[in-house]
């Protein structure tokens, strides 16, 4: 089945313990994405990488940050995690940039304390 | 960054009502991309605008991109209970690998 997936779904975590969410795509998708989604806010890109070694910053990259080294794992690493961090976060891919249908995990709800 | 004007936030409908959201922007967008997202689910592209005063359909929806390329709304005809979730407007400026989202608009359908 095609799918992205995240790992863990949910985490409670303290400030400043260091931690990643990993991102995993089974569809050979060149374009993956971070996004958080708050209430009120709607989704915010954190970091994209439009293929492997090549990542950029989205609109909210401060805290966090990312590695592509395979093409089907694009993890979110929170070097020292603030209480601000806390929110549902998901990943996304789509077969190459310019391609807009981005299929999205199933989220990961992070609390930081 | 860039903010996406999305109204209304929710909306509480009859079964077989029609529907109707909007998004703005101060900016000038390339694309224009609407999702839904079901509750504990990722969002689900639902309908993506290209061009400007284009219309397009999905079924029941119908959304559009507005001729002045800061605006584009989304239809839903004759609502059914399993249109509910949440609907975001999102859409690109230059840069086709960035993405911005509206806020959201939540709709509740009673049967």
């Amino acid at each position: 089945e095609a799918q992205v997936t995240q790992n863990p779904r949910y985490l409670i975590t303290v400030t400043g313990k260091k931690l990643t969410v990993t991102c995993s795509q089974n569809m050979n998708h060149e374009y993956m994405s971070w996004y958080r989604q708050d209430p009120g806010l709607g989704l915010r890109q954190i970091y994209y990488s439009m293929n492997v070694e090549v990542t950029d910053k989205g609109d909210v990259p401060e805290g966090y940050k990312v590695s592509r080294k395979e093409k089907r794992n694009f993890p979110l690493i929170l070097e020292s995690p603030s209480p601000n961090q806390t929110s549902l976060y998901f990943c996304a891919s789509s077969l190459r940039t310019g391609i807009n249908e981005q299929f999205f995990g199933p989220g990961t709800r992070l609390t930081v304390l | 960054g860039q903010q996406l004007n999305q109204s209304p936030q929710s909306m509480f409908i009859q079964e077989g009502e029609d529907v109707s959201m909007n998004c703005t922007s101060s900016s000038i967008f390339n694309t224009w991309l609407w999702y839904k997202q079901d509750p504990g689910e990722g969002p689900v592209l639902l309908i993506a605008l290209y061009k400007a005063g284009e219309l397009t359909s999905n079924g029941r929806l119908t959304a559009q991109f507005g001729t002045t390329r800061k605006d584009s709304f989304l239809n839903i005809s004759a609502s059914i209970p399993s249109d509910v979730g949440i609907y975001f407007c999102a859409g690109q400026l230059g840069n086709f690998n960035k993405f911005y989202f509206g806020s959201g608009t939540k709709l509740n359908v009673k049967p």
